[in-house]
């Protein structure tokens, strides 16, 4: 099993620019999740959801934009590159949240910088 | 607020134990978790708890005293390769995970 795939691994981007970091697990997980990691700081929650059609906003979502149009795949758009979201960031999914560890599975993560 | 705090950075000697603190004030609690961290990798799973007591798990044990809000993991018979950031994280009420910002471990032989 593949587990979790985040690709790119690395980007570059100029202020202004759009892109999409894409995320895909094999585990048939209902739980997906956007976090970025920044030197001194715990993971931050971009955007989470809980099964397909359904997203909803975690600490940190402005700038960013998610879909779940099925189970596998949770891809995270930045509308328009700035400086400030240079960061790295990891996609993470699990079974439903609810009794029990439900242990996180991290992507590999994605290396953002905009210059 | 939600606060989770941990040590910036520990040093200890190939060989040795060492115990990684971590004290937390959350909206709720449904279990605390540690993830291991290696440089310029993605965290993976370590240990739960979410009852009070020791849960021992080979070199690993991980604590937890909800009434204290504090955890720790205690490293046993220390390998270069323990050496990493280890990440604190407690579920909320809410069953969202809150996160230290995280420990580095450094080895020495």
């Amino acid at each position: 099993n593949a587990g979790v795939t985040q690709t790119p691994k690395f980007q570059v981007l100029k202020t202004g620019q759009s892109m999409t970091l894409q995320c895909a697990q094999d585990m048939n997980h209902e739980y997906m999740s956007w976090y970025r990691q920044d030197p001194g700081m715990g993971l931050r929650l971009i955007h989470y959801s809980v099964g397909a059609g359904i997203t909803d906003q975690g600490e940190v979502p402005n700038g960013y934009n998610v879909s779940r149009s099925t189970t596998e795949d949770f891809p995270l758009r930045l509308l328009s590159a700035a400086p400030s979201q240079t960061s790295v960031y990891f996609c993470a999914s699990s079974y439903a949240p609810g009794s029990g560890a439900n242990v996180l599975t991290f992507g590999a993560g994605s290396r953002l910088t905009v210059l | 607020g939600q606060n989770i705090d941990q040590p910036t950075e520990m040093t200890a000697t190939e060989g040795a134990i060492v115990q990684i603190n971590c004290t937390y004030q959350t909206s709720g609690f449904n279990g605390l978790f540690w993830y291991q961290q290696h440089a310029g990798e993605a965290p993976t799973f370590l240990s739960y708890n979410v009852l009070d007591g020791l849960e021992e798990k080979g070199r690993f044990s991980s604590f937890l005293s909800r009434s204290k809000g504090y955890s720790y993991l205690l490293l046993k018979e220390l390998q270069m390769k323990d050496s990493a950031s280890y990440l604190c994280a407690v579920r909320d009420s809410n069953y969202q995970l809150i996160w230290g910002a995280g420990t580095k471990l450094i080895i020495k032989p």
